[in-house]
């Protein structure tokens, strides 16, 4: 089955450093989103992408989709520790035959400390 | 108003016992879905209902069974509760499928002893 793999699983980081995550499909997808979870809280989602290439912005947040749609990358500029909690990757795969479903990343987590 | 809302919040029960979670959204959406959260913090799907229908059904056990009684609504209920159930489960729902934003509800952690 598909599957959807982030790296690092976690990052501690000094406030003011940069943070970039990745995200591995095993298979081509139609789309990826990206979903934020606070400690104790619930995912959050944060942005879609889907073109072949795609990177848009947010503020410090820059996103990206691979040129082949099976790979994204998270960086954030300058990190606030508001900026604490799990990032997930979502992606639904390209014509399974299936009903589509959105398969979520392993996730990194992020602590930043001052 | 909360968007997205599951009761209860907090469920500590016995192995073997009956439970329920229920999941309201009032944004008007027509699908919903429940998913796992263990303890490594893994997401995985296991049912989504567009407007009352079972869409997906992701290999969970038959002791897990969910009731969509109107398109606004989406409960779990779980019998013979097991160790390895112990998890936070999250409802969410998305405008008419998967490619859209999922909003999710608070969550709610159950912890079978």
């Amino acid at each position: 089955g598909q599957q959807v793999m982030q790296i690092p699983q976690y990052q501690h980081v000094q406030e003011g450093e940069d943070f970039t995550t990745y995200c591995n499909s095993s298979t081509t997808l139609s789309n990826i989103q990206w979903y934020k979870q606070r400690p104790g809280g619930h995912p959050v989602f944060l942005i879609q992408l889907v073109k072949s290439g795609e990177v848009k912005k947010q503020k410090r947040l820059t996103f990206q989709f691979g040129e082949a749609k099976k790979n994204s990358s998270l960086h954030i500029t300058a990190t606030q520790t508001t900026d604490v909690g799990t990032y997930f990757c979502a992606g639904i795969c390209v014509n399974t035959g299936t009903a589509s479903k959105l398969t979520f990343g392993t996730g990194t987590r992020l602590q930043v400390t001052l | 108003d909360t968007a997205v809302s599951q009761t209860p919040k907090y469920l500590v029960t016995q192995m073997g016992n009956d439970k329920s979670i229920k999941c309201e959204q009032n944004l008007g959406h027509d699908t919903m879905y429940w998913y796992k959260q263990d303890s490594k913090k893994f997401l995985k799907i296991m049912f989504s209902y567009n407007n009352k229908e079972l869409i997906i059904n992701e290999t969970v056990p038959n002791r897990f069974s969910p009731k969509s009684p109107d398109k606004a609504h989406l409960n779990l209920h779980i019998n013979s509760l097991e160790l390895g159930d112990s998890a936070v489960y999250f409802c969410a729902s998305s405008r008419k499928g998967p490619i859209e934003t999922q909003y999710f509800g608070p969550g709610t952690r159950l912890l079978v002893l």
